[in-house]
């Protein structure tokens, strides 16, 4: 079972918006920041946002990022079908003392 | 710029394999270098990282005692290297610079796979 929990998919038509939740506790989520990264079909992941809400330069700012508590939130605005792609979550936790990735999103642009 | 992993392939259980992170145009020795590995069509795994001086070395727990990871800032280069390899450490190993900061680079992977 993942230590960071996140949905196994999430849709939404041409130009909506979507969120991506990722859910953890205290060790990781609560007291770390988390970043997010898109991983398109057979490629490498890429780097979508650090420090919680941080955007690299680069990124489109259709992405965005937010955390309360134990939780963190990936919004994509404007959904593309260029956005089709797998979206993980990553958080260190402190009682493991090692990184931990959640186990991806599927995002479909119906 | 770009970072280039190698020295994957097939190895059989119990064996050993060296991986090579090396970074072209840009000094990989001001970063962190994290490995992470991804079983293919399954989700990325956070294996482990090194910080810019080689002092400070963190693993998840499927690996540590087997795995050692290291650096040579002479060759811009980080290694994992992966003794008595198991059927589940068969993924694609990515390296990464500066894993959740801005500059944030990913190499494009080399596939590991422990078979007999």
């Amino acid at each position: 079972q993942s230590v960071l929990t996140q949905p196994p998919s999430a849709s939404g038509t041409p130009g909506q918006r979507v969120t991506v939740s990722c859910f953890g506790s205290s060790p990781n989520i609560g007291k770390n920041p988390v970043s997010w990264y898109q991983q398109l079909p057979g490629m490498a992941p890429q780097l979508l946002i650090y420090n919680d809400d941080q955007r690299p330069s680069g990124v489109p700012d259709r992405f965005s990022g937010s955390k309360s508590g134990t939780s963190a939130s990936l919004a994509i605005s404007a959904l593309q079908s260029g956005d089709e792609a797998d979206y993980y979550c990553l958080a260190w936790d402190n009682s493991l003392d090692f990184c931990v990735f959640g186990p991806g999103t599927k995002v479909t642009v119906l | 710029v770009q970072l280039v992993e190698s020295g994957g392939g097939l190895v059989q259980p119990g064996g050993s394999l060296r991986l090579s992170c090396t970074a072209s145009l840009f000094n990989l020795n001001n970063y962190w270098v994290t490995w992470v590995r991804q079983v293919p069509g399954m989700g990325l795994q956070w294996v482990a990282n090194i910080n810019q001086d080689g002092s400070k070395k963190y693993y998840v727990d499927s690996v540590r005692g087997r795995f050692t990871i290291s650096r040579d800032n002479t060759q811009n280069s980080v290694f994992l290297q992966m003794n008595s390899l198991r059927a589940e450490d068969t993924a694609l190993y990515y390296c990464s610079s500066a894993i959740a900061a801005a500059d944030s680079l990913w190499g494009q992977g080399t596939l590991v796979t422990v078979a007999s």
